[in-house]
């Protein structure tokens, strides 16, 4: 079983729509949890953290459920400019270093 | 301020040949990582240091050496390269949990 795993799309939507993207991890003592977005041929950048709480920036929520050991990510009113690759990323066993996912592709069309 | 840069941007190597890729960070970063991206793989670490004059092995260790004699620098060596190799390599720099990527390396080898 892979560290991090993702469905890799992709998930094509219409502008306006709302998507979810799901992640599961395998460890179970993992404590931090991100998002990153990546553009095509272009470098991966921090998109938000994920706390137990959950959270949200903007149009962005991220949530956690460390029961199911899964996170997520919500895109309510998706935009041209949202069309990315979503990776996500967990903390690994050795603390100084982080696992990511494959990652989901999105595209949003006119 | 530049941020994080990897010298050079493409390179086609022959098996056999070998190579060293530069990253260079002009934030202070105390921790860097190198990672390669394969279709389908996500982001594998490779090799990273939590300091100057520390290296550590990450997933993908084989076939790679690292060195980072100064803060600011990360060298990745491929003693002999081999086509399995063939990637693009991201090196990035940690400020707390998030980490800063550089525009990556794509690296071919025949």
């Amino acid at each position: 079983r892979k560290e991090v795993e993702q469905d890799p799309g992709p998930f094509n939507v219409p502008e306006g729509a709302t998507v979810a993207f799901n992640c599961t991890y395998s460890n179970s003592a993992s404590q931090s949890f991100f998002w990153y977005r990546q553009d095509c041929r272009k470098e991966p950048k921090l998109l938000m953290s994920v706390y137990s709480s959950g959270n949200e920036d903007g149009r962005f929520t991220a949530q956690l459920n460390r029961a199911s050991q899964y996170i997520s990510l919500l895109i309510r009113d998706s935009k041209l400019s949202d069309s990315a690759t979503y990776l996500c990323v967990v903390e690994g066993y050795n603390n100084n270093d982080m696992r990511f996912g494959a990652g989901t592709r999105l595209t949003v069309k006119p | 301020n530049a941020g994080v840069t990897q010298t050079p941007k493409f390179r086609v190597l022959k098996t056999g040949q070998s190579m060293t890729l530069l990253c260079a960070q002009d934030m202070n970063h105390e921790y860097m990582y190198w990672y390669r991206q394969d279709p389908g793989m996500g982001l594998r670490l490779i090799h990273y240091s939590v300091g100057e004059g520390t290296t550590a092995k990450g997933e993908v260790p084989d076939g790679y050496n690292v060195s980072r004699l100064k803060k600011q620098n990360f060298l990745l060596g491929l003693e002999s390269a081999a086509p399995s190799q063939t990637s693009v390599y991201f090196c990035a720099a940690r400020w707390g949990y998030e980490q800063y990527f550089g525009p990556g390396t794509r690296l071919t080898v025949t």
